[in-house]
């Protein structure tokens, strides 16, 4: 069964840094892109970014560009998103999501990030 | 990059069907067979629905069909279920910066 668990989230400070981290099991981890997705209070789906199944290739929303860095640890089937410079619009539930076919077809649960002072 | 555009709700009655549409430009729906679905109950993570349009993933009901006109791809929820009660959500590949968009979100309430 594929599953994917989401840590590390919490409250931090307008300005702050957090990294997020997901575990994924039930699947051969270093095959896929993998993609972060986040959901502010109240709104709707947002694409954070993405990653190649070997780390060579990221991709990034315009509204996280310069600020937050995705990386990866295929040993330890996991996926990492450093968070720099937040901003209280940084504030939402964030998912790992697995990419394919031009997809995302299996997510965790989440973890939630508040910035505010 | 604007969201894709889609009706804050839908309601039906048990066993109908609903349509959701999700409307974008050339640049993103139009232009790409790249259009997927997802349900999301809350607390919960999403769930794919449809891939590449009109593509059901293992173990997704039949009541979920894709289609696409033009800049519009729409999802049909035949035989509405108490359990089909929640958010459901397009998204597309994009050109530009951002690789993909997502739609403004459906509620879709069983009456």
């Amino acid at each position: 069964e594929v599953q994917l668990v989401e840590s590390g989230g919490g409250l931090v400070q307008p300005g702050g840094s957090l990294r997020l981290s997901c575990v994924g099991s039930g699947f051969i981890f270093s095959s896929y892109y993998m993609t972060w997705v986040r959901q502010a209070p109240g709104r709707g789906l947002e694409w954070v970014a993405n990653i190649k199944s070997d780390g060579s290739e990221k991709s990034y929303a315009d509204s996280v560009k310069g600020r937050f860095t995705i990386s990866r640890d295929n040993a330890r089937k996991s996926l990492y998103v450093q968070m720099n410079s937040l901003r209280a619009e940084d504030t939402a539930v964030y998912y790992c999501a697995r990419h394919v076919d031009w997809a995302f077809d299996f997510w965790g649960r989440g973890t939630m990030v508040t910035v505010s002072s | 990059q604007s969201a894709l555009t889609q009706p804050a709700s839908v309601s039906g009655s048990p066993g109908q069907s609903i349509t959701i549409s999700c409307t974008g430009t050339s640049s993103d729906v139009g232009g790409y067979n790249y259009v997927s679905w997802y349900q999301h109950h809350p607390d919960k993570g999403p769930r794919l629905l449809i891939y590449k349009v009109s593509n059901r993933p293992s173990g997704v009901s039949n009541r979920f069909s894709g289609s696409k006109s033009g800049n519009t791809a729409s999802l049909t929820i035949s035989g509405l279920q108490a359990e089909d009660e929640a958010d459901y959500y397009c998204t597309s590949f994009t050109t530009g910066s951002t690789y993909y968009v997502f739609g403004t979100g459906t509620k879709v309430t069983v009456l």
